[in-house]
């Protein structure tokens, strides 16, 4: 398709276990953000990816949190020792570059991810 | 603290009227903003965005104004249509020397458009 493709759209997992969230990015798309929605909350940035440069990672809320993207395409975010506070849609979203070109960010309709 | 604010949870408007949405920023660094348009158990679908230099933007039934002085921008629909409800999502980014441009959203505001 010729949108943001995540998988899986929903998980459920028991708490403690790791979770591993994968994003494809709109083709020619070399800026990648990833984004949670928790209950009743905004959308809070976690990660940026921008072509081969290292990662913006100031939004990942703990060391739990990690993410990389293979070969500025892909990209996965890993949330190890799942805690039930982890329980949010995640968000990914691409655009053609980053600023100054004013490029809107295009989302995925998100994992929805749900910790027992 | 809230850097984009959204203070109407919700709104209802008629069919064929306008509709109002309007948001409110306090980060003199944000130079971007955009409105999103989700669905329920979808991702945010981008609408319209405008630029620091510009004070309004339109396209088709969506006209966005900004006003720096006051940190307001407001999203105009007309005429609203059944189609339009949705939680709409005002989002802003600044100027990052970093390169990192990442978006502070609102938390929404819900339009249902009644037939």
């Amino acid at each position: 398709g010729a949108g943001v493709s995540q998988s899986p759209s929903n998980k459920v997992t028991e708490k403690g276990k790791d979770v591993e969230l994968r994003c494809d990015p709109i083709s020619g798309h070399t800026a990648l953000y990833w984004y949670r929605q928790s209950l009743g909350q905004g959308l809070e940035f976690l990660i940026y990816f921008q072509g081969n440069s290292a990662p913006d990672k100031s939004g990942l809320p703990s060391d739990r949190f990690s993410a990389e993207r293979t070969g500025g395409s892909v990209s996965t975010l890993t949330i190890q020792r799942t805690q039930q506070e982890d329980s949010a849609v995640y968000l990914c979203a691409s655009s053609l570059a980053a600023r100054p070109n004013n490029q809107p960010q295009h989302f995925g309709d998100g994992t929805r991810l749900s910790i027992l | 603290d809230q850097q984009v604010k959204q203070n109407s949870p919700s709104l209802s408007v008629q069919e064929g009227r306008i509709s109002i949405l309007n948001c409110d920023y306090t980060n003199s660094m944000f130079d971007y903003f955009l409105w999103y348009k989700k669905y329920p158990a979808e991702g945010p679908t981008f609408l319209i965005s405008i630029s620091s230099i510009k004070d309004k933007n339109e396209d088709g039934r969506f006209t966005v104004f900004l006003n720096k002085s006051a940190k307001h921008l407001s999203l105009h629909i007309v005429p609203s249509q059944p189609g339009d409800s949705a939680v709409y999502f005002c989002a802003a980014s600044p100027y990052s020397g970093a390169g990192s441009y990442q978006l502070t959203f609102g938390k929404g505001t819900k339009l249902s458009v009644i037939p």
